[in-house]
Parts: C-alpha cells; sequence; structure tokens
C-alpha cells in the first residue's frame, strides 16, 4: 500500500519570504505525483502534477515541485510568498490503481 | 467542459435528522466519484467511492451511506445524524481508467450537526 507523509502540519512565513512544502511518499511502483491547494471553505484546486519526463514542475502562480525519486519526495516551493498563497496544501499520489492517496496537509500562513 | 456541481454549500442540522447531499458530474460520462470529508484540523478521508450506477465501496464504517442512481449523480446520506458527522464534505470525480488524471473536486458542504 502507498502513503503520503507530509512533514509539517502547518508553516508560518513572512510575505516575500521562500517556502518549502515537505511530501514524502512510500511506494513501490511507478507513481503519478500531485499537489493541491484548499482555500478556506473551498474545495481542492490541482495546482500542479507530475507524471513523466522533467523532474521539475511549475504552476502557474509560482509554485514549483520536484520528483526526487531515489529520496521519494515530491516537495513545493515558491521563491517568493504572496499574502494570497495562505491556503491549505494537500500532496498526493496516484498509481496504476487509480485511486490517490493524500497526505495529511499542510497549512501555509503567510503573515505581513 | 466537465463541471461538478454540489450543495447546499452550508447546511445546520439537529442531532438525530436525516442528510442527505447532493453531487453531479456534467460534461464527462462514466467517471469515478468520491465522498471525503474533513474534520476540523484534520485531513481528507476518504468516505466512499463508486465506479459505476449502484457500485458503491466504503472506506471507512459510520453513520453514512452513498448512492449512484445515475452515472452522473452521487449522494451521501444518514438516516440519523450524530454530533461526530460534523465536517466539511467534498465531492469528486476522476475520469475512469487515465492514471494520470487527478481528481476535480466540488466546492465542498459545510455541515454543522447541533
Amino acid at each position: 500500500a502507498q502513503s503520503v507523509t507530509q512533514l509539517d502540519s502547518q508553516v508560518p512565513v513572512f510575505e516575500e519570504a521562500p517556502v518549502e512544502l515537505r511530501c514524502n511518499y512510500s511506494s513501490s511502483v511507478s507513481v503519478y505525483l500531485f499537489w493541491y491547494v484548499q482555500y478556506p471553505n473551498q474545495g481542492l484546486q490541482l495546482l500542479l502534477k507530475y507524471l513523466s519526463g522533467s523532474t521539475l514542475v511549475e504552476s502557474i502562480n509560482g509554485f514549483e515541485a520536484e520528483f526526487n525519486k531515489s529520496q521519494t519526495s515530491f516537495h513545493l516551493r515558491k521563491p517568493s510568498v504572496h499574502i494570497s498563497d495562505t491556503a491549505e496544501y494537500f500532496c498526493a499520489v496516484k498509481n496504476a490503481g487509480n485511486m490517490l492517496t493524500f497526505g495529511g496537509g499542510t497549512r501555509l500562513m503567510v503573515k505581513p | 467542459s466537465q463541471t461538478i456541481h454540489q450543495w447546499p454549500a452550508t447546511l445546520v442540522q439537529p442531532v438525530g435528522s436525516p442528510l442527505s447531499l447532493e453531487c453531479t458530474v456534467e460534461g464527462t460520462s462514466n467517471p469515478n466519484l468520491y465522498w471525503y470529508r474533513q474534520a476540523a484540523g484534520r485531513g481528507l478521508q476518504l468516505l466512499f467511492y463508486s465506479v459505476g450506477i449502484g457500485q458503491i465501496s466504503s472506506e471507512v464504517p459510520q453513520n453514512l451511506s452513498a448512492s449512484r442512481p445515475q452515472d452522473r449523480q452521487f449522494i451521501l446520506s444518514s438516516k440519523k445524524l450524530l454530533l461526530s458527522d460534523s465536517g466539511f464534505y467534498l465531492c469528486a470525480w476522476s475520469k475512469a481508467a487515465l492514471y494520470d488524471y487527478g481528481y476535480t473536486f466540488g466546492s465542498g458542504t459545510r455541515l454543522t450537526v447541533v
């Protein structure tokens, strides 16, 4: 069975500072990796995904994540955060079973 | 384009009352459908998923049930709500047999049992 671990439940950071949200997964087979963002009282929105090819994937709002197979990680980064990035972020992994397994979520709190 | 609708957005129900939350998907056929719950301060808990009409898999035994009366309709129900049923309920869909496709979520229902 696969599992996803998000090591930090909360990450406070000041505006314009860099941030990294950590995600590690366990799976014995090839996987597809996703990051979702959830703003307060809303559903989850897909932020970015890794399927194959380049290990670095980017979103339209400046986030990026790097797939590291040897470390089984898919950490999410942004070089400079904004107040509007305050949200909960979920890492997820899918294998050929077509079911997504989610991590426990990381609450990003951007302070002015 | 595909869209997912979930309603109501908020609901306040007394303990012991019934529950019915509805989710519909448009613009696709034979989707996989999912119900998740988020309790306060906790992550996503998969409650039910369905790969076809009348086919429901339960992940967690509890006070809730799900039904899929039509291809693109997924209903979450309870005969008698408990205080512990409070939470944020999310419906999601995915394309069957497309492994590189993630889930698309509805906007959620905030259920408060009082």
